[in-house]
C-alpha cells in the first residue's frame, strides 16, 4: 500500500493563479484532511470530508476550495493564490472520526506564492 | 481559537542524553497524541494517551496524558542521531467533532554524535 500521496511536491505560483492539490489514499479511508504548516505553528485544518461527496469548513478554510468526488481522492484547489497562502500542505487520512483512530499523512506539498 | 503551547521550541543535545517536552492547553483534552515530522516527510504518530494519568511507551518513548487533562509529556531516553526531526503534540479538544485535533507548534530536536 501507498498510504496517502500528494501530488505535486513543490509548486511555485505567481499571485492571482489557480492551482490544485491531489491528495489520494489507499486504505479505504472515509475521513480526509488538509492542513497547513506554517513556520513556528502547529498544523491548522483547512477542510476536511467525512466521506465521499462531502466537505466541511476547519479552521482556516478562506481562499481554499475542496472537493470529494471519489472516496479515495481529496482535491484542495486555490482559485486564486496569494502570498499569504505560501505554506506546506499536508492531507491526511482516518478510518473514523474518532480521535482514537490515527490520522495518516501525505508527505506535503511545499507551495509558494510570489 | 484554541491553542496548545509546545515547550521547548527546540533542543541541541548529545547523542545519549535524555530528552523531555511538554504541551499544555488553557483547556481539557480528551485525547493527546505525540507525533514526529522528519525531514521533507508528513507527521507519524508515535504514542497516543486516551484517559487522564495514562502512562503509556513506545521503545525508547515515554509519554504522559495529565491528570488535569490540559497537559502532556515525552520523553526520549538514551537519544540517537536518527531520532533527529520535529516532534508535535496534538490534541482532541473534546469538541465531539470529526477527529479536529489541535497542533501544537513543535519541538525541533538536534542530536549531536
Amino acid at each position: 500500500n501507498a498510504g496517502v500521496t500528494q501530488t505535486p511536491k513543490f509548486r511555485v505560483l505567481k499571485t492571482g493563479q489557480s492551482m490544485t492539490l491531489l491528495c489520494a489514499q489507499d486504505m479505504n479511508h472515509e475521513y480526509m484532511y488538509w492542513y497547513r504548516q506554517d513556520p513556528g505553528m502547529g498544523l491548522r485544518l483547512i477542510h476536511y470530508s467525512v466521506g465521499e461527496g462531502t466537505t466541511a469548513k476547519g479552521e482556516v478554510p478562506d481562499g481554499y476550495n475542496v472537493s470529494r468526488l471519489k472516496k479515495q481522492n481529496f482535491l484542495l484547489g486555490l482559485e486564486s493564490a496569494a502570498p499569504s497562502q505560501t505554506s506546506v500542505y499536508f492531507c491526511a487520512s482516518s478510518l473514523t472520526p474518532s480521535s482514537t483512530d490515527t490520522q495518516y499523512f501525505g508527505p506535503g506539498t511545499r507551495l509558494t506564492v510570489l | 481559537g484554541q491553542q496548545l503551547n509546545q515547550s521547548p521550541q527546540s533542543m541541541f543535545i548529545q547523542e545519549g542524553e535524555d530528552v523531555s517536552m511538554n504541551c499544555t492547553s488553557s483547556s481539557i483534552f480528551n485525547t493527546w497524541l505525540w507525533y514526529k515530522q522528519d525531514p521533507g516527510e508528513g507527521p507519524v504518530l508515535l504514542i497516543a494517551l486516551y484517559k487522564a494519568g495514562e502512562l503509556t511507551s513506545n521503545g525508547r518513548l515515554t509519554a504522559q496524558f495529565g491528570i488535569t487533562r490540559k497537559d502532556s509529556f515525552l520523553n526520549i531516553s538514551a537519544s540517537i542521531p536518527s531520532d533527529v526531526g520535529i516532534y508535535f503534540c496534538a490534541g482532541d479538544p473534546f469538541s465531539g467533532g470529526y477527529n479536529k485535533l489541535i497542533f501544537g507548534a513543535g519541538t525541533r530536536l538536534a542530536v549531536h554524535p
